[in-house]
């Protein structure tokens, strides 16, 4: 089974602290993503990454940045954590290829900044 | 309009009900869906997958895609509460990023 681990299930911090989530697989997937989940906005996609060193935008990414320097971690990184960032936070793995392509889950990080 | 629209609920239904959950698109370049279910606090896991309209059953769970109508369907019999979750639908278009529908919270009550 693909396994997607997140190092801290919940985490936390106060404003304005850098803030690092860890995220590796197992499965050597290509593509990597981060993703946060509120409620009543569903999953927004704010970094992804399809090879080690490359980084795109996703949906929001203003005050994020994210660091690939191993095929399997992909981290994300908050420079100057705000409340407004307070918020579950899931990475995501593909297969990749886009035919049959498959995403799957981390059991995500729930991030309160006070 | 969202590219992809789904009830968010709260469904609540008695144990052994058939479920019935939903999803329309408006993109008609989505080739491959995808159910996840969600519980409590945990991350999203794939539960089915399909890339053709028609039908594909997994045990209780049963995914159905009309490319027609825009329209996919995911089907619980004898629904149990270990089934109370979230469910998000999930689309991918060749070539670029997945889309999720915002997710349907269901409860089976005992």
């Amino acid at each position: 089974d693909v396994k997607v681990t997140q190092s801290s299930r919940y985490l936390v911090k106060r404003t304005g602290e850098k803030v690092f989530l860890e995220c590796v697989q197992d499965m050597d997937h290509e593509n990597m993503f981060w993703y946060r989940q509120d409620p009543g906005l569903g999953l927004r996609l704010i970094y992804f990454s399809y090879d080690v060193k490359m980084k795109e935008k996703g949906d929001i990414p203003e005050g994020y940045s994210v660091s690939r320097e191993k095929k399997e971690r992909f981290s994300l990184i908050l420079e100057s954590a705000s409340t407004n960032q307070t918020s579950m936070y899931l990475c995501a793995s593909s297969t990749g290829g886009g035919v049959g392509e498959k995403l799957f889950f981390g059991s995500g990080t729930q991030l309160s900044v006070l | 309009q969202k590219e992809v629209e789904q009830d968010p609920g709260p469904l609540s239904v008695p144990e052994g009900a058939i479920v019935s959950l939903n999803c329309t698109y408006s993109n008609s370049a989505f080739q491959y869906f995808m159910w996840y279910r969600q519980y409590s606090r945990k991350g999203p896991e794939l539960l089915m997958y399909t890339y053709s309209s028609g039908n594909k059953e997994d045990g209780r769970f049963t995914a159905q895609v009309d490319k027609s109508s825009k329209y996919i369907s995911l089907f619980i019999r004898d629904s149990q509460p270990s089934d109370s979750a979230t469910y998000l639908c999930a689309m991918i278009p060749y070539g670029q990023n997945f889309v999720f529908g915002p997710g349907t919270r269901l409860s089976v009550l005992p």
